[in-house]
C-alpha cells in the first residue's frame, strides 16, 4: 500500500532556529497538505499545497511557515524561527485530485514530532 | 466552513456495533462528508467518504439522510484495537479541518 514518507520521526530545535520538516507524498497524487497536532488537542489544518502554489491556509499558517516543492517528490515545510508553542506532531498527507464520490481521502504521514527548547 | 458535532467520547464492548454521528448544520452543497481514525502518535487513517444516502466499505458504513445534516458511522462488532479517536470531516478537498473527534474506547 502506498505510504507518505515524513522525516525526520522527530526533531529537537532551540528556540529561534529554523526547522524544515520533510515529506515524500503518494507519487500520483496532486495535492498536499500539512497539519499539527499540539499533544493532546484536536489535528490543525495549516496549509494545502497544489500545482506548485498554496491553495488554502489557516490562520495558524503565518509569516513564519512556508511550504515548497523543490523536486518532483519532497513537499517541505519550513519553520523561519521556532517558538516554544510550535512544539506539536506535524503531519503531512496527500490527496488525488478528485471531487467526485469514490475519493480515497488524504493519506497521512505517520508525522514528525517537533520539540523546541 | 461547515462546523462538526460529535460526541466527545463513547464505550463500547467487544462484538457490539457501534454508531457515532455527527452533525453538520451548515453543510454546503459541494462539501463531502470524511471519518478518519487516530491511534495516539499516529496520523489520521482514512475509514469512509461520502456525499449522500449511505456508503459501505470493507471496515464502515456511512449513513446520511436526505438533508445531509448529520451522519452516522457505523462500525461492526469491534474489537479491542478500534479504540481510537474518530473524526468526522465535512468540506471540500483541498480545505479539511479535522474537529475534537470522538474518543472510542472498546472493552472486553
Amino acid at each position: 500500500e502506498p505510504e507518505v514518507t515524513q522525516t525526520p520521526s522527530h526533531q529537537v530545535t532551540q528556540m529561534g532556529q529554523e526547522v524544515i520538516l520533510r515529506c515524500v507524498p503518494i507519487s500520483n497524487h496532486l495535492y498536499f497538505y500539512w497539519y499539527r497536532q499540539i499533544l493532546g488537542q484536536k489535528v490543525e489544518f495549516l496549509v494545502s499545497f497544489y500545482n506548485n502554489e498554496i491553495s488554502e491556509k489557516s490562520e495558524i499558517f503565518d509569516d513564519q511557515f512556508s511550504v515548497e516543492r523543490p523536486d518532483g517528490s519532497n513537499f517541505t515545510l519550513k519553520i523561519r524561527s521556532t517558538k516554544l508553542e510550535d512544539s506539536a506532531m506535524y503531519f503531512c498527507a496527500s490527496s488525488r485530485d478528485t471531487t467526485q464520490a469514490g475519493s480515497i481521502g488524504y493519506t497521512f504521514g505517520s508525522g514528525t514530532r517537533l520539540t523546541v527548547v | 466552513l461547515a462546523k462538526t458535532t460529535q460526541p466527545i467520547s463513547m464505550d463500547s464492548y467487544e462484538g457490539q456495533e457501534v454508531n457515532i454521528t455527527c452533525s453538520h448544520n451548515n453543510i454546503a452543497t459541494n462539501d463531502y462528508i470524511t471519518w478518519y481514525q487516530q491511534f495516539p502518535s499516529q496520523g489520521p487513517r482514512f475509514i469512509i467518504q461520502g456525499y449522500k444516502t449511505k456508503v459501505t466499505n470493507e471496515v464502515a458504513s456511512l449513513f446520511i439522510p436526505a438533508d445531509r445534516k448529520s451522519s452516522t458511522l457505523s462500525l461492526p462488532r469491534v474489537s479491542l484495537s478500534d479504540t481510537a479517536v474518530y473524526y468526522c470531516l465535512v468540506g471540500v478537498y483541498n480545505d479539511m479541518r479535522f474537529g475534537a473527534g470522538t474518543r472510542l474506547t472498546v472493552k472486553p
